[in-house]
């Protein structure tokens, strides 16, 4: 019962391009979206989120699209840099209840 | 100075043993976390605590009780340790209720079940 999938497992970028990165979800109550960055060893950080109400949020080299008729929400880092070398988790909530995160995907920025 | 801190953060053990994983934070959160992250990179959230109280426990084994000695404190202890209980498990803070964008997590630790 995969809620949040993200079926891109890695993502190869040459440094200075855009990286999309794509998440897809099944549960049309969640309301809150949000991207978490984890480095090797680390746990995940909060990167970027967006409210249901939205379709777009930026922040800085970060920006995520919301598609709620597709399901479907995307983050965008422009331009990518080799310290962006990440795992990227999407995750959703419904009324700021438990996040459901993906499975993950590796982002690989090359110099 | 770590936010949010586990030990041990690697456990290797035995099946059928009891084992302990602690976890603090110091940035005087009322909400902590338990998530686990199995073989398939999936993290699910197993156990929120708020004010010592338990407030989401998700559908997880008897043989998994967290304990939240105070409110900068949320262990884990588990018994009877099964191979399927190999994970990284992520311990997590966040200022207010049971929220979204402010949860801040620890580094991990690794189960290894033999």
């Amino acid at each position: 019962d995969q809620q949040v999938k993200q079926n891109s497992p890695s993502l190869s970028v040459q440094e200075g391009r855009i990286s999309i990165l794509n998440c897809d979800y099944t549960n049309s109550m969640f309301d809150y979206f949000l991207w978490y960055k984890k480095y090797p060893a680390e746990g995940p950080t909060f990167l970027i989120s967006i409210s249901s109400i939205k379709d777009k949020n930026e922040d800085g080299r970060f920006t995520v699209f919301l598609n709620k008729s597709a399901k479907h929400l995307s983050l965008h880092i422009v331009p990518s840099q080799p310290g962006d070398s990440a795992v990227y988790f999407c995750a959703a909530s419904v009324g700021g209840n438990k996040l459901v995160f993906g499975a993950g995907t590796i982002l690989r920025v090359k110099s | 100075d770590t936010a949010v801190s586990q030990t041990p953060k690697y456990l290797v053990t035995q099946m059928g043993n009891d084992k302990s994983i602690k976890c603090e934070q110091n940035l005087g959160h009322d909400t902590m976390y338990w998530y686990k992250q199995d073989s398939k990179k999936f993290l699910k959230i197993m156990f929120s605590y708020n004010n010592k109280e338990l407030i989401i426990n998700e559908t997880v084994p008897n043989r998994f009780s967290p304990k939240s000695p105070d409110k900068a404190h949320l262990n884990l202890h588990i018994n009877s340790l099964e191979l399927g209980d190999s994970a990284v498990y992520f311990c997590a803070s966040s200022p207010y209720g049971v929220s979204t964008d402010t949860q801040y997590f620890g580094p991990g630790t690794r189960l290894t079940v033999l």
